[in-house]
Parts: C-alpha cells; sequence; structure tokens
C-alpha cells in the first residue's frame, strides 16, 4: 500500500506570492491532516478535512487555508506569503477519526523557503 | 489551550544504553501517540495508546499511558545508531485535535 504522498517536496517563493501544496492520503484514508513545522515552534496543526468538510482548525491567520476533494485529495493554499512562513509543511492521512482509527500517517512535507 | 511538555529536549547516549523520555500535560488525554522523524522526512508512528494505564511495546520500544491520562513515557533499550532522531509525543484530546510535543532529540556518541 502506498504511504501518503505530498508535492512538491521543495518550493522557493518570494514574499506576497501564494502557493498551492497537494497531498494524497493512503488509500482508503478519509481524514487528511495539515501541519507546519518549525524548529522554534515545532509541529503545529492547521487543520483537518474529513468526507470534504473541514472538521477542525488551529489557530492560523486567514491566509492558510484548504479543501478536500471527493477522493480524499487535498490542498492547503498560502495567500500572501511572509518570510515567516517558511516551513516543512506535513500532510496526516488517517483512517477515521475516533480511537485506532485516528492514528495518523504522515508524508515526506513540502519545505517551503519564502525570500 | 492544551500544551504538552516533553522532556528531556536533547539526550547524548551511548551505543547500547537505555533511553527514557515523557510528555506530561495539565488536560486530560484519550490518545497518546510516539512517533519519530528522521532528517528530510515525516513523522513515522511508533507506538500508539488508547487506554490509561495501557504498556505497549514496539521491539525494543515501550510505551505506557499514564494512569491519570495526562503523561505518557517512552522507553529505548539497548540503543543503536538508527535510534538517532527526533521523537515526537502526541496526545489526542478535547476538541479532536491532536497536540505534540516539542520533541526529543537523541544523539548516540561513537
Amino acid at each position: 500500500k502506498a504511504g501518503v504522498t505530498q508535492t512538491p517536496r521543495y518550493l522557493i517563493k518570494t514574499r506576497g506570492q501564494q502557493v498551492t501544496l497537494s497531498c494524497s492520503p493512503i488509500s482508503g484514508h478519509r481524514s487528511v491532516s495539515w501541519y507546519q513545522q518549525t524548529p522554534g515552534q515545532g509541529l503545529q496543526f492547521l487543520f483537518e478535512y474529513f468526507s470534504e468538510t473541514q472538521r477542525n482548525k488551529g489557530n492560523f491567520p486567514g491566509r492558510f487555508s484548504g479543501r478536500q476533494f471527493s477522493n480524499s485529495r487535498s490542498e492547503m493554499n498560502v495567500s500572501t506569503l511572509e518570510l515567516g512562513d517558511s516551513a516543512l509543511y506535513l500532510c496526516a492521512s488517517s483512517f477515521g477519526r475516533t480511537g485506532p482509527a485516528y492514528e495518523q500517517y504522515f508524508g515526506p512535507g513540502t519545505r517551503l523557503t519564502v525570500t | 489551550g492544551q500544551q504538552l511538555n516533553q522532556s528531556p529536549q536533547s539526550m547524548f547516549i551511548q551505543e547500547g544504553e537505555d533511553v527514557s523520555m515523557n510528555c506530561t500535560s495539565s488536560s486530560i488525554f484519550n490518545t497518546w501517540l510516539w512517533y519519530k522523524q528522521d532528517p528530510g522526512e515525516g513523522p513515522v508512528l511508533l507506538i500508539a495508546l488508547y487506554k490509561a494505564g495501557e504498556l505497549t511495546s514496539n521491539g525494543r520500544l515501550t510505551a505506557q499511558f499514564g494512569i491519570t491520562r495526562k503523561d505518557s513515557f517512552l522507553n529505548i533499550s539497548a540503543s543503536i545508531p538508527s535510534d538517532v532522531g527526533i521523537y515526537f509525543c502526541a496526545g489526542h484530546g478535547r476538541d479532536d485535535k491532536i497536540i505534540f510535543g516539542k520533541g526529543t532529540r537523541l544523539h548516540i556518541l561513537p
């Protein structure tokens, strides 16, 4: 069974631009969560989608948004990029949202650098 | 909001030594998860715990869900070079959010 895939793996953008990151979950998984990882703040939860609906949201500004498609693939978008948005963006998928079904499996991440 | 305090932040040990790290919180969690992250990769799930007091092993790794539901620990026995990396605890609590600790960076001295 293929793992979680994320594209692109690396991205360089300039301040003010926008970016879209993509995540394909493990086959059969319906929940996709996004995290931002930085050396100073660690892993911070962005949002979670389940069956195309946003079920949970972290404390990030509205510039960060996401969506999930009917095949469970998910995208996240960051508009008006700031230098502080430079981070590793990780996607994790799980089968469901309770108990063992909520065990999250991570992709390799997208390394975003904002200059 | 809910927070996890993970300690120690880093550890320097000799190959063959046992390792212990833990996570504590002021809030109750329903699930504890332990992950390992290698450089340039996403975290990999090591052990999941679902019941207070539960003790679970995965090879040389053992983790326990604290009986107060506010803490968990991870032990690694007889460490080997490939154990190097960052270990994260994560708790699944109220609001259905998964909260991560800041990580324990494990170094193994030659």
